[in-house]
């Protein structure tokens, strides 16, 4: 199985910081990577897939990049509404994982 | 817009079974995968596995040994996860969600479901 490390598991930030997440594969995984924002007691809302492509309707201050084994999550000026955790999720090869989580809270 | 409304919460006992629907409207259902997705309390989210509906074509996680069977109903646009051998590490909430893409390979999860509380407890 591919396992998928993010870091840091939490980070406190402020209104308007830009944030940067990290995700490594324990194998190369191409750029089948996607990244999802979850919020207490809601489903994840996928933000970005193929590792830099958008989803419709995603505020562009977000941004994913990478490709093989390192992967990026960045948010630029980030809004009250962007408190929450992240997680990215390989989907080069079945099992399809999920990393450990990054919670973004405020400082 | 695409829906993904899933049944209520279940308590069980340990070596029960649950099944969990997955309803879907605003799209077409059977072109695009239903995945299948737990997150314990506190813990990250699980695939469980997923199917294909027009072409029947599932796939599973393998460290559930078995215990998992993933199936879909095309004339009601309807998916469905069952969970034998219940046991208390399975207390999770459980989530569907829509999957673009025809094959695990590049899969993405675009439209997610309520989510399912299910309890396992004697």
């Amino acid at each position: 199985d591919i396992q998928m490390t993010q870091s840091p598991s939490s980070l406190s930030a402020s209104v308007g910081d830009r944030v940067t997440i990290t995700c490594r594969a324990s194998q190369s995984i191409s750029t089948y990577l996607n990244w999802y924002q979850q919020k207490p007691g809601k489903a994840p809302k996928l933000l970005i897939y193929a590792a830099a492509s958008l989803e419709s309707g995603v505020s562009s201050r977000f941004r994913g990049s990478g490709s093989g084994t390192d992967f990026t999550l960045t948010i630029s000026g980030l809004q009250p509404e962007d408190f929450a955790t992240y997680y990215c999720q390989q989907s080069d090869s079945t099992p399809l994982t999920f990393g450990g989580g990054t919670k973004v809270e405020i400082k | 817009q695409v829906q993904l409304v899933q049944s209520g919460a279940e308590v069980k006992k340990p070596g029960s079974s649950v099944k969990v629907s997955c309803k879907a409207s605003g799209g077409t259902f059977g072109f695009y995968g239903i995945t299948w997705v737990r997150q314990a309390p506190g813990q990250g989210p699980e695939w469980l596995g997923g199917i294909i509906p027009v072409f029947g074509t599932v796939h599973y996680a393998q460290n559930l040994h078995g215990r998992v069977t993933i199936t879909a109903d095309e004339s009601t646009s309807t998916a469905y996860m069952e969970l034998s051998s219940l046991r208390s590490e399975d207390t999770a909430v459980y989530y569907c969600a829509r999957d673009p893409s025809a094959v695990p390979r590049g899969s993405y999860f675009d439209y997610w479901g309520q989510g399912t509380l299910v309890t396992v407890s004697s």
